[in-house]
């Protein structure tokens, strides 16, 4: 059973356009993250929800906005996509509670803006 | 503020060779400490962590790191490369609570030759 999910794997489309890429994690965690990944393989904290509450809002545009319709998952709804979102955008979970600290991440979603 | 370095963008080992990627981190206290690993077109798989005790921690796939407060290092080993080790590896750094998000450093791609 993967642990952490996301569709689509890939994604392509068009400048100015709207996407939504969706995050499920079947481990029990409290805690969801999306990190975003440039074109040099650099990770950088989006966002992060604990049960449904926003906890992590980098400077982020207000275009990408995250949803968590429960704590199992942790949407990203991206409106009027720019060439330069493209990237790779990983989602994680971690556990709450000591000792807890590691985060479990995603296969990640290859978003490409054409 | 935390930051994290690994000075190394590419490293290339024969296979057999004994392997170190070093990590340097910036944080006033106590940081929460980890290396991932990237395989291509991969998410990311943690290898190992640290937190507290044990400066020298094992970790998967034959993997080690050593914690070292004097030099803000938690540089990562391995004693004989496999060419399945060949990946882009991420040293990152958390802070003292689980919730929190991880500062990653820019990673670096190993090369594996036989």
């Amino acid at each position: 059973d993967t642990a952490v999910s996301q569709t689509p794997k890939y994604l392509v489309t068009q400048m100015g356009n709207d996407k939504s890429i969706k995050c499920e994690q079947n481990l029990g965690h409290d805690t969801m993250y999306w990190y975003k990944q440039d074109s040099k393989k650099f990770l950088k904290i989006m966002f992060s929800y604990n049960n449904k509450e926003l906890i992590i809002n980098e400077t982020v545009p207000n275009r990408f906005s995250p949803k968590s319709p429960d704590k199992a998952h942790l949407n990203l709804h991206i409106n009027s996509l720019e060439l330069g979102d493209s990237a790779v955008y990983f989602c994680a979970s971690s556990q709450d509670g000591p000792g807890s600290y590691e985060q479990y991440f995603g296969p990640g979603t290859r978003l490409t803006v054409t | 503020a935390q930051s994290v370095t690994q000075p190394d963008i590419h490293i290339t080992v024969s296979e057999g060779a004994s392997l170190e990627l070093r990590c340097n981190y910036s944080y006033g206290a106590t940081p929460y400490l980890f290396w991932y690993v990237q395989s291509p077109g991969q998410g990311l798989q943690l290898l190992l962590k640290y937190f507290s005790g044990d400066t020298l921690v094992q970790g998967i796939k034959g993997f080690e790191a050593e914690f070292k407060r004097s030099q803000s290092s938690f540089n990562l080993r391995k004693p004989s490369v496999h060419w399945s080790d060949a990946a882009e590896y991420f040293c990152a750094v958390g802070r003292s609570y689980n919730t929190d998000k991880l500062i990653f450093g820019t990673g670096t791609r190993l090369q594996v030759f036989p």
